[in-house]
């Protein structure tokens, strides 16, 4: 059974404005999150990550947020860039499995 | 270090044929991952190994999959006989394990393309 789930296949942004990509966990056990990014033709790369003992950590553009009582995190992206257009996947670090990944699409 | 890489990046092969994968981790690593990605299911994991011995693999999808890994350097994923639908993107990933606070990253290889027709 899938315990990290992203139920967004797809999300389209204009550049400059904010990106948010949802990430949704079902073992309450989980105390690590993180992201990954994947362009076309290459391997996943680590994004940013968060700890339960935090409700936010921010790295730039970038802002990972954990609500742990409705085991959702968030990852912000603001301002949102052409470049940042990826497939972007969360995953539990007690778990090796990742979500199924959602497909941003930020328009010039 | 140049990552972990994986060979061959495209594989075409016809149906019912035995297909390898390889895979070499980033040294020093003690796990190492196998994951397929479609677009059906994204990213699946299939297998992973803890100073390479297999420590799950209940995602390998039947018993035409199968993985090795007979030293620290290096790791197998083969399909035999392999079928159509076993066409997707094949990465293999190392890290070093659970670290302060749970952190746990992971880095993948570029991927195996693999084709089955």
């Amino acid at each position: 059974d899938q315990q990290v789930k992203q139920n967004s296949p797809s999300l389209s942004v204009q550049e400059g404005r904010i990106s948010i990509l949802n990430c949704d966990y079902t073992n309450s056990m989980f105390d690590y999150f993180l992201w990954y990014k994947k362009y076309p033709a290459e391997g996943p790369t680590f994004l940013i990550s968060i700890s339960s003992i935090k409700d936010k950590n921010e790295d730039g553009r970038f802002t990972v947020f954990l609500n742990k009582s409705a085991k959702h995190l968030s990852l912000h992206i603001v301002p949102s860039q052409p470049g940042d257009s990826a497939v972007y996947f969360c995953a539990a670090s007690n778990d090796m499995r990742f979500g199924a990944g959602t497909r941003l699409t930020v328009k010039p | 270090d140049a990552g972990v890489i994986q060979s061959p990046r495209h594989e075409v092969t016809e149906m019912g044929q035995e297909v390898t994968l390889r895979c070499k981790p980033i040294s020093g690593h003690d796990y190492l991952f196998w994951y397929r990605q479609t677009m059906m299911r994204g990213l699946e994991l299939l297998i992973y190994f803890n100073n390479n011995v297999p420590i799950d693999d209940s995602g390998m999808p039947e018993d035409r999959f199968s993985a090795k890994m007979p030293n620290a350097s290096f790791s197998t994923l083969k399909i035999q006989p392999s079928e159509p639908r076993d066409s997707a993107v094949y990465f293999c990933a190392s890290s070093g394990g659970i670290t302060f606070l749970g952190k746990n990253i992971q880095y993948f290889g570029a991927g195996t393309r693999l084709s089955v027709l």
